[in-house]
């Protein structure tokens, strides 16, 4: 079965400061992969996910992830964060269309 | 806009009440899912239908069942709340096919509370 891990339980980092949130998932095979953030007391929204072509994937609010297939990686990014970007960051792995498998969560602590 | 609506935001139940939460979704799709989210475990999956009247199990399905009478709309159901069922409730809808389908859509959330 898929698993998806994120490390880190929390990361703080300053306002305007470089962000990478880690992401690993268990199995080489193809999969689609997502990032979905949660703001306090609201659902999930899809970031960006990936499902083929180009590895470097673009999503919403600046943010971006990159695929990396050899480290089963897909880590998320963004070069200048802001206050807020204080939310929980959720990657998601699925090997079929009805099964998302999500990680345990990364706290973004974005202070001044 | 596409739109997965919970019926309630907060709700406060006592244990051993039988506790209905209801999800409607707006887009159409044939797959929806209740999951449980809680901290430091993420979100895992509680049980999930791909068309009317169908429903699987997903990987904490004990002590919860399901509905799917209509397609728009999916319950879940307590049948006796225990506390240890406190928790937030997140519905999330998503439409069938390679592609597509593997793009979930969530509602806002029910944070439940059992006393």
């Amino acid at each position: 079965a898929q698993s998806v891990t994120q490390l880190d339980s929390q990361v703080p980092v300053f306002e305007e400061a470089p962000v990478e949130l880690r992401c690993n998932y268990s199995s080489s095979v193809s999969v689609y992969l997502f990032w979905y953030v949660q703001y306090p007391n609201q659902g999930l929204q899809l970031l960006l996910k990936y499902l083929s072509g180009s590895t470097l994937v673009k999503g919403i609010n600046g943010f971006e992830a990159e695929f990396n297939k050899s480290q089963t990686s897909f880590h998320l990014r963004k070069p200048s964060v802001h206050i807020s970007d204080t939310a929980e960051y959720f990657c998601a792995v699925s090997d079929r269309p009805r099964k998302l498998v999500f990680g345990t969560g990364t706290r973004l602590l974005v202070s001044p | 806009d596409v739109k997965v609506t919970q019926s309630s935001r907060y709700l406060v139940k006592r244990t051993g009440e039988k506790v209905f939460l209801e999800c409607v979704q707006d887009m159409d799709h044939e797959n929806m899912f209740w999951y449980r989210q809680d901290p430091g475990l993420g979100l895992r999956l509680i049980y999930f239908s791909y068309d009317v009247k169908m429903k699987e199990k997903g990987d904490i399905p004990e002590g919860y069942s399901v509905s799917r009478e209509k397609k728009e709309r999916f319950s879940l159901i307590l049948e006796s709340a225990s506390t240890n069922q406190t928790s937030m409730y997140l519905c999330a809808s998503s439409a069938s096919g390679t592609t597509e389908g593997a793009e979930a859509f969530f509602g806002q959330g029910t944070r439940l509370t059992v006393v």
